[in-house]
This record gives structure tokens, sequence and C-alpha cells, in this order.
């Protein structure tokens, strides 16, 4: 099945610095490939996703990008904000999965002023 | 909308009792699932459903029972807690299986003592 692994477990930045987390992941046939940020007490929310025929995808302040070749997707975060502060998790799925997201084990995001 | 509703938000077990999570969603999603989320090591999928009536095992299923009776509901049944079983609980539902956003509850914090 899908694996995917996650990397840094903890991430550090000041407030208007860049933050990158990134991801592999194991089955090929995945194609789809979500990012969630979870704030103190609350669920995941998605706050971008791609599929496997897009190499990047902008939103405002987030982008991801994805190599396809090197099984390889990466979370982009410029000028952070205190709010950015909170769990990150990547994700994957493959066509065939019923939907059922394999997650990374997450990044705890800390921006300070 | 409402979204994904869990109950409760907190419970407290002793070893040996048992307890139903509740789940309902309002959007008209087939798809539903339960994740458990243990520190550090993200979310792991308990059980799923592609539609009601149908429901299947994912990957950590062991000591957990799910029905899926109608559309809305997906309540989650722990028979004989073991310590084992705390966790954070989140229920989630989606549109699609091919990749589309995952909407998630506030999640269930238990504690099997």
């Amino acid at each position: 099945g899908e694996n995917v692994e996650q990397h840094p477990s903890t991430l550090s930045v000041q407030e208007g610095d860049s933050a990158v987390i990134k991801c592999t992941y194991s089955d090929s046939a995945s194609n789809y490939f979500p990012w969630y940020k979870q704030e103190l007490g609350k669920g995941p929310q998605l706050i971008i996703d791609i599929r496997s025929n897009v190499g990047e995808k902008k939103d405002q302040r987030i982008a991801v990008t994805l190599n396809k070749t090197a099984k390889h997707f990466s979370l982009h975060i410029t000028e952070t904000q205190p709010e950015d502060s909170a769990v990150y998790f990547c994700a994957a799925i493959t066509a065939d999965s019923w939907g059922k997201l394999q997650f990374g084990a997450g990044t705890q995001v800390v921006v300070t002023p | 909308n409402a979204g994904v509703t869990q109950t409760p938000k907190f419970r407290i077990l002793k070893i040996g009792q048992s307890m139903t999570l509740q789940c309902t969603q309002d959007m008209n999603h087939n798809y539903m699932y339960w994740y458990r989320q243990d520190p550090g090591m993200g979310l792991k999928l308990i059980y799923y459903s592609v539609g009601a009536g149908i429901t299947d095992k994912g990957e950590v299923p062991n000591g957990y029972n799910v029905s899926r009776s109608t559309t809305e509901d997906f309540p989650l049944r722990l028979e004989l807690a073991a310590p084992s079983q705390t966790s954070v609980y989140f229920c989630a539902s989606s549109y699609s299986s091919g990749g589309s956003e995952a909407f998630f509850g506030q999640g269930t914090r238990l504690t099997v003592v």
C-alpha cells in the first residue's frame, strides 16, 4: 500500500520568512495530493491540493509542487504570519482507493513574531 | 451548513467499557471515514464507507465496528475499550472517491483508563 513520509516534524520560522515542508510517497499510482492544516483542538482542513497531471499550483501565499519522477511533493508558504502556526499534513490518494487518505506524520509549524 | 458533526467532544472510559462515537454529515456525501490520530503519527484509517449499507476495514480496524444505515450517519462503536484506544478520533466525508476535498469533524478526544 501507499506510504507517505513527511519532513521536517517541526519547523520554526520568523514572521515574514518562508516555510517549506516536503513529502515523499511510494505508490506510483497515487494521483491526488492534498495538504491539510490542523489548528489546535480542531479537525484538519484542506488548504491546497494538486493532481498528478499538474506540476505546480499556487493560491496566494501557499503553493504546492509535485515531482512525479522522484515521487515527492512540497508545500511552500511565503511571507509567513503568526496565524500560519499549526500542524500541516500531506496526504496521497490512489485512483482505486475509494478516497482513502494516506497521511504523512505531520509538521508542527511555529511562526514567531 | 453544519458540515461534519461529531459527538461527544471528550470522553473518559474505563477499561472494558463500550461506547459509540457519533458522526453525521449534511452534505449528502456518499464517502465517509473514521480516522484516529495519535501524537506524532498522523491519521490512520479505521473504517470507511462508500455508501449506505456498505462498509469496509481500513488500516487499524481491530477493536472497532461501524454501521452505515443512512447516508448522513456513520457511527463508530468501541467494544471492550483498551488503553491502546486512547486517541483523538476524526470522522470525515467526501463527495467522490477520485480525489476531492475531505471534510473533517472537530474530533472526539477519548481516554481509556
